[in-house]
């Protein structure tokens, strides 16, 4: 079992450009996670996914938008990428009644 | 949006000292988690505690959920160089809630 993969797992993008990060999981998980990293802040939910077909907004979703293209993948869509999102993206999975297993990361720099 | 309050925000220490860490919250929370990010990485659970009182070990690693259900604490043993990362706490709320996270304790170990 591979986990949890995202890509690319670097990124540089200019002001306004657009970009889809990828993430998929094959342990057959329910719940999928988009989280962002920034230098002392910890992890904050940006969006998840409960289950195929649904999808709410956490924490910090302005400027993001995601797809849970079936069970196994969940996309996070930056339309007009911004320098405050400069940050390490972590995807994460949970099966029902288990705890979240996370994926190595996408680094993204903003110009 | 909530966060955790974990300290101490780092900690330098010499090899096979142990170490001390906490977590604390102005709510209750049903399940406490304890994760560690390595440089580059994503964050990998450590320990999950589901009662209020539960003390876990995983090795060289303990994990207490407090009595009042808003706080956790993590020790560590005589601590290794491969110890070195950045630990965080993580409550949730209910069984499908999702998780807040705590800022987290960047380890330094001196061999």
């Amino acid at each position: 079992n591979a986990g949890v993969t995202q890509t690319p797992k670097f990124q540089v993008l200019k002001t306004g450009q657009s970009m889809t990060l990828q993430c998929a999981q094959d342990m057959n998980h329910n719940s999928m996670y988009w989280y962002r990293q920034d230098p002392g802040m910890g992890l904050r939910l940006i969006y998840y996914s409960a289950s195929e077909g649904t999808t709410d907004k956490g924490e910090v979703p302005n400027g993001y938008n995601v797809s849970r293209l079936n069970k196994r993948e969940f996309s996070l869509r930056l339309e007009s990428a911004a320098p405050s999102q400069t940050s390490v993206y972590f995807c994460a999975s949970r099966k029902d009644r288990g705890e979240q297993f996370f994926g190595p990361g996408t680094r993204l720099t903003v110009l | 949006g909530q966060q955790l309050n974990q300290s101490p925000q780092s900690m330098f220490i010499q090899e096979g000292e142990d170490v001390s860490m906490n977590c604390t919250s102005s709510s209750i929370f049903n399940t406490w988690l304890w994760y560690k990010q390595e440089p580059g990485e994503g964050p990998v659970l450590l320990i999950a505690l589901y009662k209020a009182g539960e003390l876990t070990s995983n090795g060289r690693l303990t994990a207490q959920f407090g009595i009042t259900r808003k706080d956790s604490f993590l020790n560590i043993s005589a601590s290794i160089p491969s110890d070195v990362g950045i630990y965080f706490c993580a409550g949730r709320r209910g069984s499908q809630g999702n998780l807040i996270f705590g800022k987290g304790t960047k380890l330094s170990v001196k061999p």
